[in-house]
Parts: C-alpha cells; structure tokens; sequence
C-alpha cells in the first residue's frame, strides 16, 4: 500500500505565472486536505473535502486559489498569478471515513514552490 | 478561536537524555483531538498519536510518552534515552470534533529537537 503521493516535488515559476499541484491520497480514503507550510512555521490549513465535496475553506484560501476533487480520489490545487509570498511548501493529507473513528490524518512529502 | 503553543523553539540534549516537549492548546469545544507529528530532515510529517479530550489516560510507546493534562490544557510529550535519529521538528497539533474530527488540523509552530552524540 502506498502512502500519499504528491507531484510534482519542486515547482519554480515566475511571478504571475499560474501553477498546478496533485495529491493523490491513500486509496481507501475519502477525506483530503491540503496545507501550507512556510519555512520555521508549522503547517496551515487550506481547504478540506469529503470525497469531491469542498466542505471547508480557510480564510488563507484567497481567490487566486482553487482547488478541486472531481471523482473524489486525486485533488488538485491550482494557485493563479502567483505571488513571491505564495512560496511555501504545500502538504497534502489523507484520512479514513468517519466510521473508522480514528482521524489521523497522513501527509504526503509536499511540493516545494517557489516563486521567483 | 483555537490555538497550539509550543513554546520551546529547539531543544539540543545529548544522546540517551530524556527531553520533554511542551504544547499547550487553546478550544472552546469540550470535544477535540490532540496530535503530535514528527518532521524528519526528509520534510514528510509522521504520525505519532492522536488523543481524544476525553481521554487523559497517559500513553507510552516504546521511548516515546505522552501527558495529557485538561486542566491545564497541556498536552506533552517527552523522549526517553533520546537517540540521534530522534533529531527533527516535533508538532503539537489540534482538532475541534465540530466536523466529527474532520476538521483541518491546528498546528504549532513546532520545536526543532536536536540530538547530539
């Protein structure tokens, strides 16, 4: 079994350009999250769905943000006309249905951004 | 609002101490998951524990053993007889059961635990 996958690892682009993330979770997990995390700083929270739906959105998730789920497996995070303080490392999670009550929730290695 | 203080930035100990790592957690919910991950040089976050606020039976793994103490919001977690591959940044993270449990996580900003030999 594998665990939470991201692509692609690094990302470099300019200011302005648009760029686009996936995160591909454990197989057998419906819920999906994505964070951010800055040099020195813990993660933040993002955006959460539930299968394909987009339940929860973060304050942090300007409009230049969009992310989506479309057959509730894989998710993509889209950041349009990015901005050098868009440069972050972005995490995505994976955690079980809420039957199986246990809540955790597992991190893929993250695609690295930086916006020059 | 919720909130995770880890006021520890970085802990340096020499191998085979034992070293505790403080968090400190703010809710208004009377239900809420406790977490702590660990972040490996590699950057991947690994799951250490999770506790549910109605539990404060204290836990042990191995070297690893956590404190959960609501009145005083604390949930700490301490290393015995620390060893090298020990060395990485530790998150105390919360969660508020409003979404079941479901909710994004609420992290500090992590105390970077260095081992020296």
């Amino acid at each position: 079994d594998t665990g939470v996958s991201q692509n692609p690892r690094h990302k470099i682009t300019k200011r302005g350009q648009n760029v686009t993330f996936r995160c591909d979770p454990i197989s057998e997990h419906n819920r999906l999250y994505w964070y951010r995390q800055t040099l020195g700083q813990g993660p933040e929270f993002l955006t959460y769905f539930q299968n394909e739906a987009q339940l929860e959105k973060s304050r942090l998730l300007s409009d230049r943000f969009s992310a989506e789920r479309p057959k509730g497996s894989f998710s993509t995070l889209e950041i349009q006309r990015t901005e050098q303080g868009d440069s972050a490392m972005y995490l995505c999670a994976s955690s079980p249905p809420p039957l199986a009550a246990t809540y955790e929730q597992y991190f893929g290695p993250g695609t690295r951004l930086t916006v020059t | 609002a919720q909130k995770v203080t880890q006021a520890q930035t970085e802990i340096s100990v020499v191998e085979k101490e034992d070293v505790t790592l403080d968090c400190v957690y703010e809710t208004r919910d009377t239900t809420y998951y406790l977490f702590w991950y660990k972040q490996p040089p590699s950057g991947e976050l690994v799951f250490l524990i999770r506790r549910n606020s109605f539990d404060e039976q204290n836990e042990i793994s191995g070297r690893y053993s956590w404190n959960f103490q609501k009145s005083t919001s604390s949930f700490n977690f301490t290393i015995t007889a620390s060893q090298v591959v020990d060395s990485a940044v530790y998150f105390c993270a919360l969660s508020e059961a409003g979404g079941g449990g479901a909710d994004g996580l609420t992290f500090g900003k992590g105390t970077h635990l260095i081992i020296q030999p």
